[in-house]
């Protein structure tokens, strides 16, 4: 039972135009919610956050909306540019209640390509 | 520069033999953690360290052991290598209690 899933494994946009990544959830003890973006061959690199008392974080072309009410977050890129092509991950973070390390609980990816 | 070492990139194995995946990071990070990736699944945790000295299980440590000696390092060991174990390991290291975490290249693993 996957407790965060990604629905589309794959999204195809133009440069220039909008990327709209989803991602949702089901555990209620999630506090804190992550992107990561990955290249083949390297490991996930962190791109942008948002906690929970939170429900928008911007960082230059990319942005994270979170509704707690829906269990769902999305990740937008404007404008969407040939480098964005990637896998990108999301990841949501409880504490592990034997002490203060957290774990994170991936989704499934969604492979994004950028068109030219 | 700093960062995360992972130690071998790629290895093809026997199954039933001995193997352990070194991590090595120089970033002074107390917490560190292993996850295996597996095509559809996304990452899942195996082990996690909050910090030296002390390991704890994640979601799918059967078949793993790790230990933690000291802050840089976090080696993982399969003792006994079976084909499910198949996949592509990635040690990560985050500030005790926080995020992001960061992590290294990976590791491929094939076992045959």
């Amino acid at each position: 039972d996957q407790q965060v899933k990604q629905n589309s494994p794959s999204l195809s946009v133009q440069e220039g135009r909008i990327s709209i990544l989803n991602c949702d959830y089901t555990n209620s003890m999630f506090d804190y919610f992550l992107w990561y973006k990955k290249y083949p061959a390297e490991g996930p690199t962190f791109l942008i956050s948002i906690s929970s008392i939170k429900d928008k974080n911007e960082d230059g072309r990319f942005t994270v909306f979170l509704n707690k009410s829906a269990k769902h977050l999305s990740l937008h890129i404007v404008p969407s540019q040939p480098g964005d092509s990637a896998v990108y991950f999301c990841a949501a973070s409880a504490l592990i209640s034997s002490g203060s390390a957290r774990q994170l609980t991936f989704g499934s990816g969604t492979q994004l390509t950028v068109l030219p | 520069i700093a960062g995360i070492t992972q130690a071998p990139t790629s290895q093809i194995l026997a199954a039933g033999r001995r193997m352990t995946l070194r991590c090595t990071q120089d970033m002074r990070h107390n917490a560190m953690y292993w996850y295996r990736q597996d095509l559809g699944l996304g990452l899942r945790l195996i082990h996690y360290s909050n910090t030296a000295g002390t390991t704890g299980k994640g979601e799918v440590p059967d078949g793993y052991s790790v230990s933690r000696a000291n802050t840089d390092d976090f080696p993982l060991t399969l003792a006994s290598a079976v084909p499910s174990q198949t996949s592509v390991y990635f040690c990560a290291t985050a500030v005790a209690g926080g995020q992001p975490q960061h992590f290294g290249d990976g590791t491929r693993l094939s076992i045959l």
